[in-house]
């Protein structure tokens, strides 16, 4: 059965430094999203991505996020400069089509020192 | 303020028992996901509906549109069953958090042997 894959499971960093999360999607999906949970919070939306451009951010998605599709399958997460409260696990989901239901992979754990 | 409310945050049963899980929002919705979070953090999607009620196994969701409540049902609840469950409405409104989905914080279930 078809799955969203992430990579690394697992990421430690400096305050500062820049991070790149990885996204594998279902292959024939088209929507993508990143989500973020904060230790012992809930999930939060933070942008979604369709046809190469953002469809949607949250307020939590600011100058420091950006997302790219740099090939036909991967879907990158990158944090420019991290802050200590960036330390959360980031989700990303792929959806078929908009309004469908949406996939979730197995989340990459950020820990920011 | 919170547009999806979930109870009861902490559920134990024994092992067998009939567990409903439930979700209240309110926003609009044009569909209302229930996901399964576990342990170690990876969430599998359970349902998306947006009228009446589907069932897979031993779960069943409901959604009652009018009164903007779900329940999510385990019949013959089972020690693997032990995880978060959460509610995540697809908002209908126009423009704004169009078709993302708003979390709540999840109900911890535990089934004891």
């Amino acid at each position: 059965e078809p799955e969203v894959t992430q990579t690394p499971s697992h990421q430690v960093t400096q305050m500062g430094q820049e991070v790149i999360l990885r996204c594998v999607p279902i292959s024939n999906h088209l929507y993508f999203y990143w989500y973020r949970q904060i230790l012992g919070q809930k999930v939060e939306f933070l942008v979604s991505f369709y046809n190469n451009e953002i469809s949607e951010k949250s307020e939590i998605f600011d100058d420091q996020f950006s997302v790219e599709r740099p090939d036909g399958s991967n879907f990158t997460l990158k944090i420019r400069s991290t802050k200590l409260e960036d330390s959360a696990m980031y989700f990303c989901a792929s959806s078929i089509n908009w309004g469908n239901e949406q996939f979730f992979g197995p989340g990459t754990r950020l820990t920011v020192l | 303020k919170n547009e999806v409310e979930q109870s009861p945050q902490n559920l134990t049963a024994q092992e067998g028992e009939f567990i409903t899980i439930n979700c209240s929002y309110s926003v609009g919705i044009s569909a209302l996901h229930w996901l399964q979070q576990h342990p170690g953090g990876g969430i599998v999607s359970l349902f998306m509906l947006s009228s009446g009620k589907k069932k897979h196994g031993r779960l069943i969701a409901t959604i009652n549109i009018q009164e903007k409540h779900s329940s999510l049902h385990i019949t013959a609840s089972h020690p693997r069953d032990s995880a978060v469950y959460i509610c995540a409405a697809r908002s209908s409104n126009y423009g704004g958090s169009q078709g993302n989905l708003i979390f709540g914080k999840g109900t911890k279930l535990s089934v004891k042997p």
